[in-house]
């Protein structure tokens, strides 16, 4: 069974640029994560969603949005880009809702903004 | 404050030599623990996961302790190998929560020299 895959892997913008990330959770699952990390602060939750719907929402600006499919393939988009964005963003699904399921994380897409 | 600290930031051991990671947190009510390995660039992968009742979990090299009255818990690494090298991250998630409710540490570095 494939695992979660993101694109791209790696990207670089300027500022005032915007940006969308992609998401195939694995085959099945229907829970898909989104964090932030970055040297000083860790992983930071950013949102979850679940039947297309959001469910969860972190500390995050408005600039953060995102959208699931109905395949559960998920996108995140940031608008506006600031240079403390510069980060790898992560995304982890699970089978379904809930903390007892164990979340796989994809191999995160580094973004970098100049 | 749900918080989770991990200690120590940093870690330089040499290859064979055995290491222990420690994991405080004050999340509650508690649902359990994941220790995840993180290779550089890569995305988190779980280790174990440790629930209220359980106090030792083993994973090959790697056995995770759980003093849920303390609220302390450790991962022991023996007979480090060069590929152990990576973060590893202490998650801690609130009882009855949804995947928001996961409270990341901000992981040890560790690094195995030959």
């Amino acid at each position: 069974k494939a695992g979660v895959t993101q694109t791209p892997r790696y990207l670089i913008k300027t500022r005032g640029q915007q940006v969308t990330l992609s998401c195939s959770p694995i085959s099945g699952h229907r829970s898909v994560s989104w964090y932030q990390q970055t040297p000083g602060q860790g992983l930071q939750f950013l949102f979850e969603y679940f039947s297309e719907t959001q469910r969860n929402k972190g500390n995050f600006p408005g600039r953060f949005s995102g959208r699931q499919f109905s395949n559960s393939r998920s996108e995140m988009n940031v608008s506006t880009l600031e240079l403390g964005d510069s980060a790898l963003y992560l995304c982890a699904s699970s089978l379904e809702r809930g903390s007892s399921y164990e979340q796989y994380f994809g191999p995160g897409t580094r973004l970098t903004v100049t | 404050k749900n918080q989770v600290e991990q200690s120590p930031q940093s870690l330089i051991i040499l290859e064979g030599k055995n290491c222990t990671l420690q994991c405080n947190y004050t999340v509650s009510p508690f649902s359990n623990l994941r220790w995840y390995k993180q290779d550089t660039g890569r995305g988190p992968v779980s280790l174990t996961i440790m629930t209220f009742s359980e106090n030792t979990k083993s994973n090959g090299r790697y056995t995770a302790t759980l003093d849920a009255d303390t609220k302390q818990s450790s991962l022991h690494i023996t007979a480090s190998q060069l590929s152990d090298s990576a973060s590893y991250i202490c998650v801690v998630s609130e009882r009855g929560s949804t995947l928001g409710r996961l409270y990341f540490g901000r992981g040890t570095q560790l690094t195995v020299w030959p």
